[in-house]
């Protein structure tokens, strides 16, 4: 089993760039999670999918972040245009039915 | 409203001694708890959970954590540290939201093991 795949692992862009970052989750998961890590905020979720459908996106900070699950295999998340203050390191992961969460390597951000 | 506080940011050990990482946490109700480790730059790995079985709980690598009720602690530990266990830990409770678990992390701990 791969784990969760995440791709690019790092991301640099000037502001005001589009920026997209890519998620793979287990084969067979039907919940997916896009997390955000920062030092002043620590781990915060972002967005929740459950059979490919956003369930609680609560946690997205503004409407410049926008996330899409296609299918079952993969989701984005997007953020257009993108400002320093997004410069974080964003994971996403992935379980089956509320069990245990399996996390990605993560996809460093760094907008100049 | 479900809450963990963790109640070192930083702590330090020598190879070959216990460790400890303090986890307070806040629930209306029996929590489900968890602790995560997160090596330099790669994702979070789940140690160990506790979800109202034994208060004893026993995670992968040696760690194991204590649910105490009258504390509302959930303090991790390892007898003997290894240079490997140098890590961020994060402490975990989980919190039913819109039919499903929502994870809130605590600050985390990070974990230094020196020779």
């Amino acid at each position: 089993d791969a784990g969760v795949i995440q791709s690019p692992r790092h991301e640099v862009t000037e502001m005001g760039q589009e920026v997209t970052l890519r998620c793979k989750p287990i084969s067979g998961h039907n919940s997916l999670f896009w997390y955000r890590q920062t030092m002043m905020r620590g781990l915060e979720l972002l967005i929740y999918f459950n059979n490919n459908v956003p369930i609680d996106d609560s946690g997205m900070p503004e409407d410049r972040f926008s996330a899409k699950m296609p299918n079952a295999s993969f989701s984005t998340l997007k953020i257009q245009p993108s400002e320093p203050r997004d410069s974080a390191v964003y994971f996403c992961a992935s379980s089956l039915a509320g069990a245990e969460q399996f996390f990605g390597p993560g996809t460093r951000l760094t907008v100049l | 409203a479900q809450s963990v506080t963790q109640l070192d940011s930083h702590v330090s050990v020598s190879e070959g001694t216990p460790v400890l990482l303090r986890c307070n946490y806040s629930s209306s109700y029996s929590p489900s708890l968890f602790w995560y480790v997160q090596h330099p730059n790669k994702g979070l790995q789940l140690l160990l959970k506790y979800t109202s079985a034994a208060t004893l709980v026993k995670g992968i690598n040696g760690f194991e954590a204590e649910f105490k009720k009258s504390e509302t602690s959930f303090h991790l530990t390892k007898p003997s540290a290894h240079m490997s266990d140098a890590a961020e830990y994060f402490c975990v409770v989980s919190r039913t939201s819109g039919g499903y678990n929502k994870l809130i992390f605590g600050a985390g701990t990070r974990l230094a093991v020196h020779p």
